[in-house]
């Protein structure tokens, strides 16, 4: 069965701080791993998307890594914001999309 | 656990016709929301429904309605099928309506086919 998991499940951290959330999967076909930002009330909105041949992807203060190994990913935040807080989303793509159940992020002054 | 389950998985129609989209939610949430994914986008929220009311509206067609059923299901109906509504057709439940600390989790998606 295709699962995504997503750990930790929620997080408060202090502004200014690094934190590293984690994905494991099992989707099998493996075409894809993307990272969505939610915030409250809105769609998710990509961060990044890495292949079977990429192990680090950045994008700004975000970096994603992927081991096709052990299947896991984890994006790593650096120097958080106020305006980092929101869910994660980790979608993996196979036959079909598999969405993890997200991480809370709460950045706090 | 139970997750979000959504039907059909695939739908073909031709242009015109309606189509109705089905969610259920994971057991006791009582919110959901609606997603459509356009080809190579993010997703675009289009509706929620709280406790069987509409909670709040994003880019939904006027062709398009929802509504939460008493069991806290919730269809999409989508009228006068145009080309662009092909898409990928995601629903997403939480407990609550979004505040701080509630968690959306995804379906696997309806994949809307407009011939």
């Amino acid at each position: 069965k295709n699962q995504v998991e997503q750990s930790p499940q929620s997080l408060i951290i202090l502004e200014g701080k690094n934190c590293t959330l984690q994905c494991n999967y099992t989707v099998s076909p493996f075409s894809n791993l993307r990272w969505y930002k939610q915030d409250t009330g809105r769609g998710p909105v990509s961060l990044t998307i890495m292949t079977f041949s990429e192990n680090t992807k950045s994008n700004g203060r975000y970096t994603a890594t992927l081991d096709a190994d052990t299947k896991q990913s984890s994006l790593h935040i650096t120097a958080s914001q106020l305006s980092d807080s929101a869910s994660y989303i980790c979608v993996v793509r196979g036959n079909m999309l598999t969405f993890g159940g997200g991480t809370r992020l709460m950045v706090k002054p | 656990a139970a997750g979000v389950i959504q039907s059909p998985r695939h739908l073909i129609k031709e242009k015109r016709e309606t189509a109705t989209l089905k969610c259920y939610p994971i057991p006791r949430h009582d919110t959901v929301y609606w997603y459509q994914q356009g080809p190579g986008q993010d997703p675009q929220f289009l509706i929620s429904f709280y406790e069987k009311m509409q909670s709040d509206k994003g880019s939904i067609p006027d062709r398009f309605s929802a509504q939460q059923f008493s069991d806290y299901h919730s269809e999409l109906n989508m009228s006068s099928l145009e080309l662009g509504d092909s898409a990928l057709y995601f629903c997403a439940s939480s407990l609550g309506r979004g505040e701080v600390g509630n968690i959306q989790y995804f379906g696997a998606g309806t994949r809307l086919s407009v011939l």
